[in-house]
């Protein structure tokens, strides 16, 4: 079955670094998003992303996040200065050609980031 | 008032119990229904879709009311394997394709 690949599965990072999460969604797959999920609290969606460019983000994802699809395989959620309250489980997701969740809605297994 | 509500448990039930969770959302444009399962520190799987017209998979019946925004998931014969928090989820269009809104989880416990 196709999977959507995350890695690091852990990432530890100093407050003020900047950090890259990567994420390979399946092959043929169009729409991809980024979810998190801080310990003990609900799966909140960051922002999607569609034909090369984000279709919504949420209000957690402010300047400080962006996200790329640099090679047509990778899709990446950068944060570009880490602050404590990052420090999350970060859910890579991607659905199927025709788009929405009744199409084959797809998480990888997480990174878990955690900011010092 | 939050997008997607869930009574946070723990269910605790014996093996073989029939247990039920319930479900409301606010967004009356919401378009499509879901339970999630979560185990612990994974990602959510997908358990079932659920439809106004109730629709059963195995052990597992969902239940969809849109005119009261209500949701349900009902595990008859529970297993062990069944202890996960269960995340009730609904979609809500934009711009040509669907989100996915969380509820918080009902963790389910089920002991022999």
């Amino acid at each position: 079955e196709p999977e959507v690949t995350q890695t690091p599965s852990h990432q530890v990072t100093q407050m003020g670094q900047e950090v890259i999460l990567r994420c390979v969604p399946i092959s043929n797959h169009l729409y991809f998003y980024w979810y998190r999920q801080i310990l003990g609290q609900k799966v909140e969606f960051l922002v999607s992303f569609y034909n090369n460019e984000i279709s919504e983000k949420s209000e957690i994802f402010d300047d400080q996040f962006s996200v790329e699809r640099p090679d047509g395989s990778n899709f990446t959620l950068k944060i570009r200065s880490t602050k404590l309250e990052d420090s999350a489980m970060y859910f890579c997701a991607s659905n199927g050609p025709r788009g929405g969740a009744d199409y084959g809605y797809t998480f990888g297994s997480g990174t878990r980031l955690t900011v010092v | 008032r939050k997008e997607v509500e869930q009574d946070p448990g723990p269910f605790n039930v014996p093996e073989g119990a029939t247990v039920a969770f319930n479900c409301t959302y606010s967004n009356s444009a919401s378009q499509s229904f879901f339970w999630y399962r979560q185990d612990c520190r994974k990602e959510p799987k997908l358990l079932m879709s659920v439809y106004s017209s109730g629709n059963e998979d195995g052990r597992f019946t969902a239940q969809l009311n849109r005119a009261s925004q209500y949701i349900s998931l009902l595990i008859r014969d529970s297993k062990l394997s069944d202890s996960a928090t269960y995340l009730c989820v609904v979609t809500f269009s934009s711009g040509g394709y669907n989100k996915l809104i969380f509820g918080a989880g009902t963790r389910l416990a089920v002991h022999p």
